[in-house]
């Protein structure tokens, strides 16, 4: 079965750091979104992109937080400086078009910040 | 922000039992999708219904959408342990020009006893 890899699947970094999240999305999918999941505020949308074309990041704390997609197979998530409120499962998800099949989660990074 | 609010949060039956989940909305969607999560896991999409869709049905699946309530449910028969897990509904909805959006709920978290 086709997948959405996300790497890497475990990160503890220390608060400051520069933190990087990538995503594969699957093959021939267009659409891409990074939501954050917590236990207080749920599934968050923090960004998508439309064939490499940002379209709404207003969810995402500008002053840390980037998304980019350098090419199709290539998603990433930065946070500099991270803080411990960073702390969250981040997730990739991929889809053709308006997703009308649904979307394909990956498994999540798990981010801790100390 | 969040578009969709499931109820109830948290839903206990035995197996064999049939459960049902409600999600209300607050604008205007394209489609309505559900989708699983087992605990630490990424979500799985289930079932998308159309905004001119009523009601649809997928094996031990059942989805309907009222859009001039602005809700939707989805009903699980005959329950398995297996189909313990939170269930995340997620609307596709405009989000300027035109761009759109998957946005979801806090989920319910489904428990099913042997």
């Amino acid at each position: 079965d086709a997948r959405v890899t996300q790497t890497p699947r475990d990160k503890v970094t220390e608060m400051g750091q520069e933190v990087t999240m990538r995503c594969q999305p699957i093959l021939g999918h267009n659409t891409v979104f990074w939501y954050r999941q917590t236990m207080m505020q749920g599934l968050e949308l923090l960004a998508y992109f439309r064939n490499r074309a940002p379209l709404d990041d207003s969810g995402m704390p500008k002053d840390r937080f980037s998304a980019e997609m350098p090419d199709a197979t290539l998603a990433t998530l930065k946070i500099q400086p991270s803080e411990p409120r960073d702390s969250a499962v981040y997730f990739c998800a991929s889809g053709f078009g308006r997703g009308f099949y649904g979307y394909t989660f990956g498994s999540g990074t798990r981010l801790t910040v100390v | 922000s969040q578009q969709g609010e499931e109820d109830p949060q948290a839903l206990s039956i035995q197996e064999g039992e049939n459960a049902t989940m409600n999600c209300s909305y607050k604008t205007s969607i394209n489609n309505l999708q559900w989708y699983r999560q087992n605990s630490g896991r990424g979500l799985v999409h289930l079932i998308l219904i159309r905004s001119n869709e009523r009601e649809k049905h997928s094996g031990r699946l059942r989805v309907t959408l009222d859009t001039s309530k602005k809700s939707s449910s989805l009903l699980i028969t005959a329950s398995r342990a297996a189909d313990t897990a939170s269930y995340f509904c997620a609307t596709d909805a405009e989000s300027g020009g035109s761009n759109y959006k998957l946005t979801f709920g806090k989920g319910t978290l489904l428990t099913v006893n042997p």
